[in-house]
């Protein structure tokens, strides 16, 4: 079945540092891709999101980009902030296979001054 | 617009009990879907509605859980009777028509068994 793996956490940066959060994904179809972030003590919110190969989606100076030939959408930010500290989470969604959105484990985020 | 509305937001209920976490999807959603969130299992599936009609319940764990949604604007999860391996956060989430829009989640219900 179709699935989302993320690299392991937590992932430590000092603030203005570059983040990246890999993910990697398994599809029978053409699945949409997402980025959701959690705050502590809230639900999921979308970062961003690509509905088809080589889209870019971006947001709060987050991108990432559907690149179908190695299955992958990580998250890049070219400067971080305190505040970026958070639990961001992979997923997919296939919506001609009639699935719901399947989650990756999630990267827990800490960023310090 | 006042988001997805779930109530409690925490439940400490004792094991044997019967549980019951409520969701208030946004309004046009015709979406509905129930997460279950542990450290060890991250974001799982558990059911999803489409039109107040079951669609999917294969993630529900097994028969002491059960979900209904009698109508457009509420729905139930039910965990009857309750143990302490289901404490976890429980989210709810809802979408609008099957577009590739985002999922809108509520902040979700703690629920501790003991």
């Amino acid at each position: 079945g179709d699935s989302v793996t993320q690299m392991e956490g937590p992932v430590t940066l000092s603030e203005e540092a570059f983040l990246t959060i890999n993910c990697t994904y398994t599809a029978t179809g053409y699945p949409s891709l997402f980025w959701y972030v959690q705050y502590p003590g809230e639900g999921l919110q979308l970062l961003l999101k690509a509905t088809k190969a080589d889209d870019k989606g971006s947001n709060k100076g987050f991108e990432a980009t559907y690149r179908k030939e190695t299955t992958s959408f990580h998250l890049e930010k070219g400067s971080v902030q305190v505040s970026d500290s958070a639990v961001y989470f992979c997923a997919l969604s296939d919506s001609q296979a009639g699935t719901a959105l399947i989650f990756g484990k999630g990267t827990t985020l800490s960023v310090s001054s | 617009d006042a988001g997805v509305i779930q109530s409690p937001r925490h439940e400490v209920t004792e094991m044997g009990q019967e549980v019951t976490l409520r969701c208030k999807p946004i309004s046009g959603h015709d979406y509905l879907f129930w997460y279950r969130q542990t450290m060890m299992r991250g974001l799982e599936l558990l059911i999803y509605f489409n039109n107040n009609v079951p669609i999917d319940d294969s993630g529900m764990p097994e028969d002491r859980f059960s979900a209904k949604m009698p109508n457009a604007s509420f729905s139930t999860l039910k965990i009857q009777p309750s143990e302490p391996r289901d404490s976890a956060v429980y989210f709810c989430a809802s979408r609008l028509s099957l577009e590739e829009s985002g999922y809108t989640f509520g902040s979700g219900t703690r629920l501790t068994v003991v």
